[in-house]
């Protein structure tokens, strides 16, 4: 299993562009999620989803969209980025037969000039 | 959802038990405490997690309090690369996970 991927690793957008960042597990997990954290603080709750088809907000979801039209895959979309976003994206995943870990990728860093 | 405070930062000698505390005074009966660690600008790593015991494994030990308002995690010999920044969490029904800020660690020679 490759785990939890996210793809770039690395972006630089202009104030305005959109665009999506990449999540993908092979583990067959329900519930999936994204994170920012910025630096020298902790992880901060984007959106999550609990399963294909459903989709929440969690602490700071404003300025970004998500869907899970699949199980492996919770795509982030920065609708309009702002030099605000400016941070390290991290997605993870939990499965039911494994409700003691979650699994991270390992994240993207993301600047907003 | 219950919240989590720990402290700033902390020292440890290497090869001593480094011990960090949480407090979760508002912790629901039914709410996990895990604990995750992260080194540098990785993703946070899986250490632990509890409900009323005390567990173990091959990496740590987690105390829980009778009350279960406080936890402390255990790293029976630390060394220097269990530096990292130390997450204590409340996990609430629909596994939604609040990180706060942290305890930063420093494992020293």
């Amino acid at each position: 299993n490759a785990g939890v991927t996210q793809t770039p690793k690395f972006q630089v957008l202009k104030t305005g562009q959109s665009m999506t960042l990449q999540c993908a597990q092979d583990m067959n997990h329900e519930y999936m999620s994204w994170y920012r954290q910025d630096p020298g603080m902790g992880l901060r709750l984007i959106h999550y989803s609990v399963g294909a088809g459903i989709t929440d907000q969690g602490e700071v979801p404003n300025g970004y969209n998500v869907s899970r039209s699949t199980t492996e895959d919770f795509p982030l979309r920065l609708l309009s980025a702002a030099p605000s976003q400016t941070s390290v994206y991290f997605c993870a995943s939990i499965g039911a037969s494994s409700y003691n870990e979650q699994f991270f990728g390992p994240g993207t860093r993301l600047t907003v000039l | 959802d219950a919240k989590t405070t720990q402290p700033t930062s902390m020292d440890c000698a290497e090869g001593r038990a480094a011990n960090l505390p949480c407090n979760h005074s508002t912790i629901s009966g039914n709410e996990y405490v895990y604990w995750y660690r992260q080194i540098h600008s990785q993703g946070p790593q899986y250490i632990i997690h509890g409900l009323k015991n005390n567990e173990t494994n091959e990496m740590a030990s987690l105390i829980i309090t009778e009350d279960r308002k406080s936890s402390t995690l255990i790293l029976p010999h630390a060394t220097l690369r269990d530096t990292a920044v130390y997450y204590c969490i409340v996990r609430s029904n629909n596994n939604d996970m609040r990180f706060g800020a942290g305890t930063r660690l420093t494992v020293k020679p």
